[in-house]
Formats: structure tokens, sequence, C-alpha cells
């Protein structure tokens, strides 16, 4: 069964607005962690934003925020102000187990964001 | 700040030749992932390790093996190749146990063409 899902192929935004990226995860671990990362079309993995299960508050870095809701098992991305530099693939990921472990990263199929101008 | 390092980040060889792909993980990073990617995929976890030995393994084949050595470096090793195996091969580290373990970096890729 697919433990991450994004159910958006593909995303366009303007220039300088604020895209939001879905992700739904399915966990029967109380303790996970969620990750998201940004892909250009040059191939390299660019780690974006963490989110452990017991954060009581919303990760933020920078431009990118992530909106997780625990009961509804979302962890959905948002870029605020966004840039021509943002047109990428965009990756979420799951680690089950608390981030003491080694647990692999299970990822999402990823959505492709386009900025226009 | 240093980053993780793979090597060759691109090679192409023959179907039934061998390849070796090399990872530098972030200093005092103990843990190690390799992944691949076929091309519109993503990521598909291979074998990981964890103070030098293998920690956990996914759909990684036969024809493949990995080690971490002494200085926390990683080799994935494979033989036989077949044109499937064409991907983008990546590494990724983290610290175990540490607030860091809540970041997984990733190398920039080690591009295999198999023809």
């Amino acid at each position: 069964a697919q433990k991450i899902t994004q159910t958006q192929p593909g995303m366009f935004v303007q220039e300088k607005e604020a895209v939001t990226l879905d992700c739904t995860y399915d966990t029967s671990d109380p303790s996970y962690g969620l990750f998201w990362y940004k892909q250009p079309s040059s191939g390299e993995m660019i780690f974006l934003i963490y989110q452990g299960s017991y954060d009581q508050q919303n990760a933020t870095e920078g431009r990118y925020s992530l909106n997780f809701q625990k009961a509804r098992k979302s962890a959905n991305l948002v870029i605020s102000a966004s840039q021509l530099g943002d047109s990428a693939m965009y990756f979420c990921a799951m680690r089950e187990g608390p981030s003491s472990n080694t647990g692999k990263l299970i990822f999402g199929q990823g959505t492709t964001l386009q900025v226009k101008p | 700040a240093a980053g993780v390092i793979q090597s060759p980040r691109h090679l192409i060889k023959e179907k039934r030749e061998t390849a070796t792909l090399k990872c530098y993980p972030i200093p005092r990073h103990d843990t190690v992932y390799w992944y691949q990617q076929g091309p519109g995929q993503d990521p598909q976890f291979l074998i990981s390790f964890y103070e030098k030995m293998q920690s956990d393994k996914g759909s990684i084949p036969d024809r493949f093996s990995a080690q971490q050595f002494s200085d926390y470096h990683s080799e994935l090793n494979m033989s036989s190749l077949e044109l499937g195996d064409s991907a983008l091969y990546f590494c990724a580290s983290t610290a175990w146990g540490t607030s860091s373990g809540n970041t997984i970096y990733f190398g920039e890729g080690s591009w295999l063409t198999v023809v």
C-alpha cells in the first residue's frame, strides 16, 4: 500500500504568489518524520524542511512552511512568494520511527511545480 | 558547509560490465543510505549502513552489493549490468541518535547509463 501520496502530478503558480503542494501519508507508527525535498532538472535532491510527528508547531524554513495536520495525516508544503528558481520536482517523504533510528525514507510520486513569470 | 560527495557523477557502462559508485557522507554522519531513481520515478531505497554495519535492505538486486568503510565512506558495487539499471543513484547521510537525524542530506547523485 502506498504510504506517501502526492495527488498533484503537476502544478502551475504565478511568480510571487504562494502555492501549496499536497502530501498525505499512512502509518501506524506513532513516531515518524516527514520530509520535503526539491529536485531541479539537474537532478540533485535538496532537503527543504522536516516535521516530526510530535512537534507541536508547524515547521518553517524561510519561504517554506509545512502545514501539518496530524489527524488528517497530511503534511502539505507551502511555498510563499514563488520564484522562477522554484520550478522543480518536489517530493514528500516519510521515515517511520523516532528520529534516533536509522529508518529509511519512503517517497511519494512527486509533484512538478512550474513557476510562470 | 560540507555536503555528501558522490563519484563519479556520470558513467556509461556496457551490459554485463561492472560499476562502482562511491559516497562520502557529511563529516560526523554515521549513517548512509543508497537510493535508485529511474526516469520519471521516485527514489527507491536500496540499502543502508550504520556504523559500518548494514542496517536495512530494500529492493537491491543480488547483483549489487555495498559496504561502509572505517572512514564511513560507502561504495555500491553493481555487476552484470542490465539496461534497466540505468538510473540516477543517490547516496544520503545522517547522524544517528542526534537532532541532526531530523535531516537526511542527499548527494548530487551518480548518473549511470547502461548501453
